[in-house]
């Protein structure tokens, strides 16, 4: 069965240092790794996926992760934060039991940045 | 490009009330369907997806229902709601497995 802990359910950054949003993932397959963005009362966003090409993953708005199979790892980071990245941030597996298509979400890391 | 639409955005209704949201894709043949629910500082739930027309999967007892009456179209339903369905109601789509999901804009349910 597929799973995915994100390490912090919160973080806190001043604009303009670097971001480390850590996710490990626990899966028998190959898995599809996604991590997503949510703004206040808002839709999810993605910002980037893993599907078993390269192994440093970019995305969109400066984001990038890197799957590590070694360690179950896929961290998001980011070299400089803005004010704009305060959010909450989803790692996710996907599901490969099936072809429902259906997502495991972590619990979300809520990204808090300070001017 | 692919596009989805859910309404109504906001929806404030009393308990024992009936509940219908609506969720459009546009852009795609044949998505997979699904709804999820967020509470207040929560993570997301998975509440029912659907692979193709009439074809819904429930993943946790409730209140509520959904149907498929289009290949595009999904819809959460309930006969009655009670407090506890207040949330944020997400819709979303794929492609099919491993691949990712595509969410709506959200629709803020408040039962009073």
């Amino acid at each position: 069965a597929q799973s995915v802990t994100q390490l912090d359910s919160h973080v806190s950054v001043s604009e303009g240092t670097p971001v480390l949003l850590r996710c490990n993932y626990s899966s028998s397959y190959s898995p599809s790794l996604f991590w997503y963005v949510q703004h206040p009362n808002k839709g999810l966003q993605l910002l980037l996926k893993y599907t078993s090409a390269a192994t440093l993953v970019k995305g969109i708005n400066g984001f990038e992760a890197e799957f590590k199979k070694s360690e179950t790892s896929f961290h998001l980071t980011k070299p400089s934060a803005h004010m704009s990245d305060a959010a909450e941030y989803f790692c996710v597996v996907s599901d490969q039991s099936g072809n429902t298509g259906k997502l495991i979400f972590g619990q979300g890391t809520t990204l808090q940045v300070k001017p | 490009s692919q596009t989805i639409h859910q309404w109504p955005a906001t929806l404030v209704q009393p308990v024992g009330s009936p509940l219908s949201l609506e969720c459009t894709v546009e852009g795609t043949s044949n998505p997979n369907l699904y709804w999820y629910r967020q509470a207040a500082g929560r993570g997301l739930q998975l509440l029912f997806y659907s692979v193709g027309i009439g074809q819904i999967s429930s993943e946790v007892p409730q209140n509520l229902s959904a149907s498929r009456p289009q290949d595009r179209q999904f819809i959460l339903s309930s006969k009655k709601l009670l407090l506890s369905d207040s949330g944020f109601y997400l819709c979303a789509w794929s492609g099919g497995a491993g691949h990712e999901q595509f969410f709506g804009p959200g629709t803020r349910l408040t039962v009073l």
